[in-house]
């Protein structure tokens, strides 16, 4: 069974302090991993996807990198606009006609001014 | 930017009825889902549509729910007889792809 595990569940930062964010996983065949922002009531944003180790994406302030067992999301200099639940995503070969995710439980940032 | 849309935001109902969520799926994307979230839980897939019929689902999606494109463009998940434990947010999904697009939810309530 696919398994993905998040951590911290919760962080406090101050304005400008950065930190990184874990996700660590179990799967039988990747095919990705995928980072979403999820605000209070509202779905899912996507923001990455990472396919093979080693690999990096950036967006603002915002830094995802993959390993062979887990992802870090790296957040430089938070503002409190950043403050979401980061959910963390898997994605594998479940033939054909579904790209279906499997969710970890989110670690939920609050930026304090 | 084209987006997932979910009627309606809130729904209500009594344990025992029917219910039926709506979403409109970005217009040139190929695959569907419906997933839950539990409030305080994490979330989790129901069921993937493609090529007009259920490509996966998980055990959740029991006999007590089904979906359906009716047309060109919604896709609908029906609960035929609502329990306690269907109160959550439902989230439509769709891609052209491997990308994901979700939309706001409905928060379902089972009184």
């Amino acid at each position: 069974e696919d398994q993905v595990t998040q951590s911290p569940e919760a962080l406090r930062l101050q304005e400008g302090e950065s930190s990184s964010l874990n996700c660590s996983y179990t799967v039988s065949g990747l095919r990705g991993l995928f980072w979403y922002r999820q605000d209070p009531g509202k779905g899912p944003e996507f923001l990455f996807t990472l396919y093979s180790a080693g690999e990096e994406k950036e967006k603002e302030r915002l830094k995802a990198t993959l390993t062979k067992k887990e992802s870090f999301l790296h957040i430089t200099a938070p503002k409190p606009e950043d403050s979401a639940t980061y959910l963390c995503a898997v994605q594998t070969y479940s033939g054909a006609g579904s790209y279906q995710l499997t969710f970890g439980k989110g670690t939920k940032l609050s930026v304090i001014p | 930017e084209p987006e997932v849309t979910q009627t309606p935001s809130h729904q209500v109902t009594q344990m025992g009825q029917e219910v039926i969520l709506r979403c409109v799926p970005i217009s040139n994307h190929l695959y569907f889902y419906w997933y839950r979230q539990i409030l305080g839980q994490k979330v989790e897939f129901l069921v993937s549509f493609y090529n007009n019929e259920i490509s996966e689902k998980s055990e959740i999606f029991d006999d007590q729910f089904s979906v359906e494109r009716p047309d060109g463009s919604n896709f609908t998940l029906k609960i035929r007889s609502t329990k306690l434990e269907d109160s959550a947010m439902y989230f439509c999904a769709s891609s052209v792809e491997a990308k994901l697009f979700f939309g706001s939810g409905t928060q379902l309530s089972v009184l």
